[in-house]
């Protein structure tokens, strides 16, 4: 399973746009990037996920490098509520098993400051 | 229906007690999944269940028992815990074969205290 690193915190304020990054080094080719994101005491909660260059949606947009070794969710305008843990996932969506062995980093704590 | 529904909430249990955490979904998702989550650590995976069979079990001690009874329900059976197992536990289940597109769907997860 392809390893992640993220950094383990980040401050913003509100308005900004806040980009963080996940090295994936030994990311396979059939994996899939999945990024969530998780409030204190809930379930982590799916953003976005991405095979290859950008992805977008009503929330945030992960680009992803030509080598799929690194990812950036980028989260527009940021406000306090987006206070939490964000984790990147990386694995195989087509596991013939049918399941998904996800595992989750130690994933990087935004803060965002009025 | 997208969510999972576990209960309880909170849970509170001495060392000897047997308790069982509950987790529902009706979104037709034939994988099913237990994660553990301590204080300011990322989720632990447990568990998962294909199609009402064991798929994974990332050794975890016996204390903990897995059951689905069907394709809506999973439980884990709680019995002569430590300490040390106080902890959120999370369930989560995702679509099979060629639905699958790897969300996984989180509960709000149970607060388990052992005394």
């Amino acid at each position: 399973l392809a390893k992640t690193t993220q950094p383990i915190s980040m401050d913003s304020y509100e308005g900004q746009e806040v980009n963080i990054t996940c090295s994936h080094n030994n990311i396979a080719t059939n994996d899939y990037i999945t990024w969530y994101q998780q409030f204190p005491s809930q379930g982590p909660r799916f953003i976005i996920q991405g095979y290859k260059t950008k992805v977008t949606n009503e929330v945030a947009s992960l680009f992803i490098p030509a080598d799929r070794k690194s990812s950036t969710l980028s989260l527009p305008r940021v406000s306090l509520s987006d206070t939490a843990v964000y984790y990147c996932l990386v694995g195989d969506m087509r596991d013939p098993g049918g399941y998904n062995k996800l595992i989750f980093g130690a994933g990087t704590r935004l803060a965002v400051h009025p | 229906d997208t969510e999972v529904t576990q209960t309880p909430k909170h849970l509170v249990m001495g060392m000897t007690n047997k308790k069982s955490l509950k987790c529902e979904q009706h979104m037709g998702h034939r994988a099913m999944y237990w994660y553990k989550q301590k204080a300011k650590k990322p989720p632990e995976l447990m568990f998962v269940y294909s199609y009402e069979k064991l798929s994974i079990n990332e050794s975890v001690p016996s204390r903990f028992s897995p059951e689905c009874p069907n394709s809506s329900l999973l439980n884990l059976h709680l019995h002569a815990l430590q300490p040390e197992d106080s902890a959120l536990y999370l369930c989560a289940s995702s679509q099979e074969g060629q639905g699958n597109t790897g969300e996984l769907f989180f509960g709000e997860g149970s607060r388990l205290t052992v005394l």
